[in-house]
């Protein structure tokens, strides 16, 4: 079974402090690793997808990194307006597209 | 992007009683997914919705509960039957795009069941 495990499940940071926020995943056949954001009431926001071991994708202050194991996330100088509830999520190459999430991690950003 | 529109937004539902959330795109998929979002938990798939067939329920979900209705390349329903305060979540419609390269999300509809 596919699994995906995100950490810290909460962190707090001072605007400025950088930070990485972890997705391991144990998973058959990689097809695919998603990065969102999800605001309080909303739906996720697509950040970005990464397939391969090495690869990174970046947008802004985010940077999102691929190994076999694990992704991350890090954020680069964060802002207030990054906070927010960052998921993870694999989709695999068992046939159907479906995406299997992590729980997240629930980022604040303190002025 | 894809511009993804769910109704209703919320709704407030007696025990017994069923809803049906309207998932609308904005441009053809072949693939439209169905989640749930349950009280500070992350999402889990529902089931998967290809027009023209019958939709495919993941483990723990079923039709008679979970009825699909896929009539068109942009539009969708779930309805969640016999509701009862179990089934009180964020409900969220989705799609893929270019294979499965990126994938969005509606806004959700969240259940409250009484």
């Amino acid at each position: 079974e596919d699994q995906v495990t995100q950490s810290p499940e909460a962190l707090r940071l001072q605007e400025g402090e950088s930070s990485s926020l972890n997705c391991s995943y144990t998973v058959s056949g990689l097809r695919g690793l998603f990065w969102y954001r999800q605001d309080p009431g909303k739906g996720p926001e697509f950040l970005f997808t990464l397939y391969s071991a090495g690869e990174e994708k970046e947008k802004e202050r985010l940077k999102a990194t691929l190994t076999k194991k694990e992704s991350f996330l890090h954020i680069t100088a964060p802002k207030p307006e990054d906070s927010a509830t960052y998921l993870c999520a694999v989709v695999t190459g068992g046939g159907a597209d479906g995406l299997t999430f992590g729980k997240g991690t629930h980022l604040i950003i303190q002025p | 992007s894809a511009v993804i529109s769910q109704k209703p937004s919320r709704d407030i539902c007696q025990r017994g009683t069923s809803l049906t959330i309207q998932c609308q795109v904005d441009s053809q998929v072949t693939m439209m997914f169905w989640y749930r979002q349950q009280p500070g938990q992350s999402l889990t798939l529902i089931a998967t919705a290809n027009q023209g067939s019958e939709a495919t329920y993941e483990s723990g979900f079923v039709i008679d509960k979970f009825p699909i209705s896929r009539p068109n390349l942009t539009f969708s329903t779930l309805t969640v039957s016999n509701m009862s305060p179990e089934d009180s979540s964020i409900y969220l419609c989705s799609v893929e795009r270019q294979g499965v390269s990126e994938a969005f999300f509606g806004q959700g509809t969240r259940l409250t069941v009484v």
